[in-house]
């Protein structure tokens, strides 16, 4: 089945660091794929996204490519703030599959000062 | 707007009690999600609606869990009987199927905890 893999964290960096989240991802069909982040106390929103192999998501300095070969999508940041300390997930969906979501487990991140 | 609106927020119950969580979807999304969150499990889809049908409860771990969506604007998930294990915290969440951005929004979710 569809799947998604997440490395586990937390992660822990110092403001201004780079930021890496890795996402791999098994699929039957052609996924669409997905960044979201939960802060504290809310649910999840989306960060990002892309839906096609080579396409580049971004938004609020974070970034991902689809990448097919390697069926990864890595999430990424130049420098991280306080303010992105949340738990990011990498999501699928399967093309059809009326915007039903697969999610991984989650990788929180704790910036420090 | 408003956004995906749950309640309650927190609840608190005693095993063996009935439970039951609410939420109102974004107005105009037609398909609905149930997500529980542990931090063993991590986000677990229990169910999901679309024009108010219930297309694919796999995800309801068993008997005493159930979902209703009489109406477009209003959807409920009832535990009867609530066990320890139930505790987590539960989302719904609403999209427009069709709109092709595959953006849920979620609602900020219903804490609950069985003693």
């Amino acid at each position: 089945g569809d799947s998604v893999t997440q490395m586990e964290g937390p992660v822990t960096l110092s403001e201004e660091a780079f930021l890496t989240i890795n996402c791999t991802y098994t699929a039957t069909g052609y996924p669409s794929l997905f960044w979201y982040v939960q802060y504290p106390g809310e649910g999840l929103q989306l960060l990002l996204k892309a839906t096609k192999a080579d396409d580049k998501g971004s938004n609020k300095g974070f970034e991902a490519t689809y990448r097919k070969e390697t069926t990864s999508f890595h999430l990424e940041k130049g420098s991280v703030q306080v303010s992105d300390s949340a738990v990011y997930f990498c999501a699928l969906r399967i093309t059809g599959t009326a915007s039903k979501l697969t999610f991984g487990t989650g990788t929180r991140l704790q910036v420090t000062l | 707007d408003a956004g995906v609106i749950q309640s309650p927020r927190h609840e608190v119950t005693e095993m063996g009690q009935e439970v039951t969580l609410r939420c109102k979807p974004i107005s105009g999304h037609n398909s609905l999600f149930w997500y529980r969150q542990t931090m063993m499990r991590g986000l677990e889809l229990l169910i999901y609606f679309n024009n108010n049908v219930p297309i694919d409860d796999s995800g309801m771990p068993e008997d005493r869990f159930s979902a209703k969506m009489p109406n477009a604007s209003f959807s409920t998930l009832k535990i009867q009987p609530s066990e320890p294990r139930d505790s987590a915290v539960y989302f719904c969440a609403s999209v427009l199927t069709g709109a092709n951005t595959g953006e849920l929004f979620f609602g900020e979710g219903s804490r609950l905890t069985v003693l």
